[in-house]
């Protein structure tokens, strides 16, 4: 089945313990970005990466980093994270850095910090 | 600048009723694409449409409608006889230029609660 997963789900951490939000896709995507949904705000995009080795910022990039590494996989880096991060996050994928194509997104990742 | 506004934060309707969710865009793209994304309470993201900047005829998927106007940038969402499973916020957004990395720029939401 084609689809975006996101790791974990759920999750409640203190403020400045290192995490990753992982995210993987199983359809070759080319184009993959990270949104927070925030409640009044709607979505804002943190970072996008057009292919491997390649990532930019998006409207809300600090406090986060991404890597590249692999196609399928585009992992979501909190280094320290901050009361201000809890949020709701969304990876998303697409088949090519071109909006014709759908953005297929993951099932969210509720993120607490304390 | 791109922007999406969602002028309704939140609509009630007793079931069956139609229920229009207004949505307004600007953007200074000559190409561009239209979304509607719905998120019922378990929280996932469903594609409903997308549209392109080119094609302003209206859509009907069963209940739901999309009527695009160019004229007045806005992208309605329609829904007829709604239902309690219409329960969802609906989120209307704008595809960005190659400069933004092509992000969706969505808009606020609108909450619809549908009862029976």
């Amino acid at each position: 089945e084609a689809q975006v997963t996101q790791n974990p789900r759920y999750l409640i951490t203190v403020t400045g313990k290192k995490l990753t939000v992982t995210c993987s896709q199983n359809m070759n995507h080319e184009y993959m970005s990270w949104y927070r949904q925030d409640p009044g705000l709607g979505l804002r995009q943190i970072y996008y990466s057009m292919n491997v080795e390649v990532t930019d910022k998006g409207d809300v990039p600090e406090g986060y980093k991404v890597s590249r590494k692999e196609k399928r996989n585009f992992p979501l880096i909190l280094e320290s994270p901050s009361p201000n991060q809890t949020s709701l996050y969304f990876c998303a994928s697409s088949f090519a850095v071109d909006p014709s194509y759908e953005q297929y997104f993951g099932p969210g990742t509720r993120l607490t910090v304390t | 600048a791109q922007k999406v506004t969602q002028a309704q934060t939140e609509i009630s309707v007793v079931e069956k009723e139609d229920v229009t969710l207004d949505c307004v865009y600007e953007t200074r793209d000559t190409t561009y694409y239209l979304f509607w994304y719905k998120q019922p309470p378990s929280g996932e993201l469903v594609f409903l449409i997308r549209r392109n900047s080119f094609d302003e005829q209206n859509e009907i998927s069963g209940r739901y409608s999309w009527n695009f106007q160019k004229s007045t940038s806005s992208f309605n969402f329609t829904i007829t006889a709604s239902q309690v499973v219409d329960s969802a916020v609906y989120f209307c957004a704008l595809s960005g230029g190659r400069n933004s990395g092509y992000a969706l720029n969505f808009g606020k939401g609108t909450s619809l609660l549908v009862t029976p």
